[in-house]
């Protein structure tokens, strides 16, 4: 059974850019879920996806996006960015159906830097 | 709405004895709750995972959690502290929805 895999491992962009970081679910799982986790303080949830709908949105704000393909990989877009928007995204699968508490299951993560 | 509040951001034992990490929940359902351990330059491995089964819920590599709903607490515990347990350790509610609330974090390390 292949984990949760993200990509890249690393990016190092300036302020303006926009980025585009990838995931790849847990075999089996539908559900994707984001989040963002600065330096030092503990995960922040961005959004989720259930079968390429957004099913939930955390307190970010419009520029960041996301998508969720047929085979329930993912993609989160941050357009715009700032130096505040330096962090490690994680992304994390679950196996459920939307609204059900599913243990999320985490990728090792995309480590952003904004110059 | 719902919270964790962790109440050590940091801990520091000796390899061999207990490790006692406090958290405290604040959430409007019947929560379900979530011990999570990161490495440094990991991701996130889930320990235990408690959903209104047994109070006392027991996860990988010896941790173990008790829930207390009078005290809203779920506080995680070892017995016998090794080196590879040193990391960061998160204390996760989410009440019957599909985002986890995390904790600041409490940083473990383990003196030899």
């Amino acid at each position: 059974e292949t984990g949760v895999t993200q990509s890249p491992t690393h990016l190092i962009k300036t302020r303006g850019q926009q980025v585009t970081l990838r995931c790849s679910s847990q075999s089996g799982h539908n559900t994707v879920s984001w989040y963002q986790q600065a330096l030092g303080q503990g995960p922040q949830f961005i959004f989720q996806y259930y079968r390429e709908e957004e099913n939930g949105r955390g307190n970010f704000p419009p520029r960041f996006s996301g998508l969720q393909f047929p085979n329930y990989s993912s993609e989160l877009n941050v357009n715009a960015l700032e130096l505040d928007d330096s962090a490690l995204y994680l992304c994390a699968s679950s196996p459920g159906v939307a609204g059900r508490t599913d243990t999320q299951y985490f990728g090792p993560g995309t480590r952003l830097t904004v110059l | 709405a719902q919270s964790v509040t962790q109440l050590d951001s940091h801990v520091s034992v000796s390899e061999g004895t207990p490790v006692l990490l406090r958290c405290n929940y604040s959430s409007s359902y019947s929560p379900s709750l979530f011990w999570y351990v990161q490495h440094p330059n990991k991701g996130l491995q889930l320990l235990l995972k408690y959903t209104s089964a047994a109070t006392l819920v027991k996860g990988i590599n010896g941790f173990e959690a008790e829930f207390k709903k009078s005290e809203t607490s779920f506080h995680l515990t070892k017995p016998s502290a090794h080196m590879s347990d040193a990391a960061e350790y998160f204390c996760v509610v989410s009440a019957n929805d599909y985002k986890l609330s995390f904790g600041a974090g409490t940083t473990v390390t383990v003196r030899a």
